[in-house]
This record gives structure tokens, sequence and C-alpha cells, in this order.
């Protein structure tokens, strides 16, 4: 059974475009996490979602949008999307705020053309 | 968070320990040093974790420095399977805190 899973796992869309990428544990963790790594390879964290509470918000352009419907999903809408939103964006999940043992999901390539 | 330092890449031979360093000279008395890797087109993978004391898994052993200004993440038996991106990452555990990943180690392992 997959632990963390994204969908879509690629993702090709035009600039201006809105897309949403969908993510669901079955771990029964309460702490889900959205990262974004770039084509430097650079992961970052964009937001955590602890009890579907919003935890970490770092300095993401509103365009960004989670969203967490229950403990078990954590989904990431982006709207109006720019060249440079290309990336690997990867979701995770870990059981406690203060647990950065975390397991990540396989990710989505989104490309913006 | 201390900022934490680690050489860009290495090679190790399949079958042999690989040693991966990580200074971090900074390190408050409450961070912890968490190790991850990533293998090529997949998400990070956690390995180990420890404050003080030396730890060990079924995946790898961690040794940290009395002084804890660095840390060693030792891969017993290096297979292929174990060429990855290695992160060593300092985190003191409190609410909102977060994983900051640096540019890790590049791990060859080589037949």
């Amino acid at each position: 059974d997959t632990a963390v899973s994204q969908t879509p796992k690629y993702l090709v869309t035009q600039m201006g475009n809105d897309k949403s990428i969908k993510c669901e544990q079955n771990l029964g963790h309460d702490t889900m996490y959205w990262y974004k790594q770039d084509s430097k390879k650079f992961l970052k964290i964009m937001f955590s979602y602890n009890n579907k509470e919003l935890i970490i918000n770092e300095t993401v352009p509103n365009r960004f949008s989670p969203k967490s419907p229950d403990k078990a999903h954590l989904n990431l809408h982006i709207n109006s999307l720019e060249l440079g939103d290309s990336a690997v964006y990867f979701c995770a999940s870990s059981q406690g705020i203060l647990n950065y043992e975390q397991y990540f999901g396989p990710g989505t390539r989104l490309t913006v053309t | 968070d201390a900022k934490t330092t680690q050489p860009p890449s290495m090679d190790c031979a399949e079958g042999r320990a690989a040693n991966l360093p990580c200074n971090h000279s900074t390190i408050s008395g409450n961070e912890y040093v968490y190790w991850y890797r990533q293998i090529h087109s997949q998400g990070p993978q956690y390995i180990i974790h420890g404050l003080k004391n030396n730890e060990t898994n079924e995946m790898a052993s961690l040794i940290i420095t009395e002084d804890r200004k660095s840390s060693t993440l030792i891969l017993p038996h290096a297979t292929l399977r174990d060429t990855a991106v290695y992160y060593c990452i300092g985190v003191i555990k409190a609410a909102g805190n977060k994983l900051t990943f640096g540019g890790g180690t590049r791990v060859l392992v080589k037949p």
C-alpha cells in the first residue's frame, strides 16, 4: 500500500491556467506538508497543516492555496500559473507537529509552458 | 536552526561502509540532527535522527561528537541503491519550526 500518494504524477499546462494537485496519506498521521523542489534541486517547505489547521505558511504567492478537507488529505490549488511555478511538488506527512520524521510522496512534476 | 555544512559529493565502494560527515558548529543544545536522503526522481526519505547520543537503526548509524559540532552518518554496507543525495538538517522541536534542506551530499556508490 502506498503511504503518501499524489496525483497527478506529471502535469503540463499553459501559463494562466488554474490547476490542483491532490495528496492523500493512509498512515493515520495528523500533520501534512507541501514542499517545492526547483530546477536547482533545492527543497523548500511551503505549507503545513495539523488536524486541518494551517501551521506553517511560508512566503508563497497567494496564488497557491492549500486545502485540507480532512486529516488524510491536503490538496494544493494554484491559480494563474506562471513559468516560475515549474517544479516538483512533494507532499509529506508526520504524526504530530513536533515529529520531523516525515514521509514523502513520490512528487508531482509541474511544467508550465 | 544551525547551519549545516556537508561535502557536495563523495564516492564509495559497494559493500564498504560509507561515512558521511556533517558540520554543525552553531548547533543549539536542544537542536536535533536529522538525516534524510533523496534517491533520484523520488521523494526524500527519513533515515535517522539524534540529539546527543549515537543512534542506530536498520538503515544507518549516527555518530554525534561529544561537543555536538559535527556528526557522521554511517551506511554500514553500501549498496548501489544507496546512491542518493543525503541531507543533514538541524531542527529544534517547536511548533512552527520546519526542516530546511540544504544542498546535501551527492553519494555515488560504485560497483
